[in-house]
């Protein structure tokens, strides 16, 4: 089974531009969540989707979002960059929505941001 | 602010010899409690987990203890490998919230 991809795997973005990450989980799960990585911060979540709808969602601006398609590929969005989110951003699907896909959960390699 | 973290950033082990890594936590709430494996250009990975009703869970070469009285948690990894050299996280869940909070991570590298 092929396990969580993430595209692109490495990116850079100047000051005020958007960017869109996308994941595609593992077949068969239906719940995508997203985390913020810094070596300061450490591991933060953003949001996770299940079934196209956005279930939890963590302490971040407005500026970042997210959705997820029919087929359960999710992409995020950030708008109006900054520097402070440069980043690896990690997402990790799950067959399971909520405090129960903490136990299921599958994490793909990652999209490293750089913002210049 | 109540948050999970780990006594050293770093670790320096010899192949062969036993690892421990501490973690600590704040929150006497949280109930379950997991710890994840991160090489370089990876996603963490699920080592193991273990719930509040429970003070030892052992793996496959690892194992986790849990002691509520002080809020620690320890993960032990037997016989390091080259292949164990990564950075290691303790992650926390309280009762009814949907998200895990991380630790800092501890970076362990094993010496031939």
């Amino acid at each position: 089974k092929a396990g969580v991809t993430q595209t692109p795997r490495y990116l850079i973005k100047t000051r005020g531009q958007q960017v869109t990450l996308s994941c595609s989980p593992i077949s068969g799960h239906r719940s995508v969540s997203w985390y913020q990585q810094t070596p300061g911060q450490g591991l933060q979540f953003l949001f996770e989707y299940f079934s196209e709808t956005q279930r939890n969602k963590g302490n971040f601006p407005g500026r970042f979002s997210g959705r997820q398609f029919s087929n359960s590929r999710s992409e995020m969005n950030v708008s109006t960059l900054e520097l402070g989110d440069s980043a690896l951003y990690l997402c990790a699907s799950s067959p399971v929505s909520g405090r129960a896909r903490q136990e299921t959960q599958y994490f793909g390699p990652g999209t490293r941001l750089l913002v210049l | 602010g109540e948050s999970v973290g780990l006594h050293l950033p770093t670790l320096s082990v010899q192949e062969g010899d036993n690892s421990i890594i501490n973690c600590a936590y704040s929150n006497s709430a949280s109930d379950y409690f997991i710890w994840y494996k991160q090489e370089s250009g990876k996603g963490p990975q699920f080592i193991i987990d273990i719930r509040s009703n429970m003070d030892k869970r052992q793996g496959q070469r690892v194992t986790v203890l849990l002691n509520k009285t002080v809020k620690h948690l320890s993960l032990q990894i037997a016989a390091t490998q080259p292949g164990d050299s990564a950075v290691y996280f303790c992650a926390e869940n309280k009762p009814n919230d949907y998200k895990l909070s991380f630790g800092a991570g501890t970076t362990v590298t094993v010496r031939a």
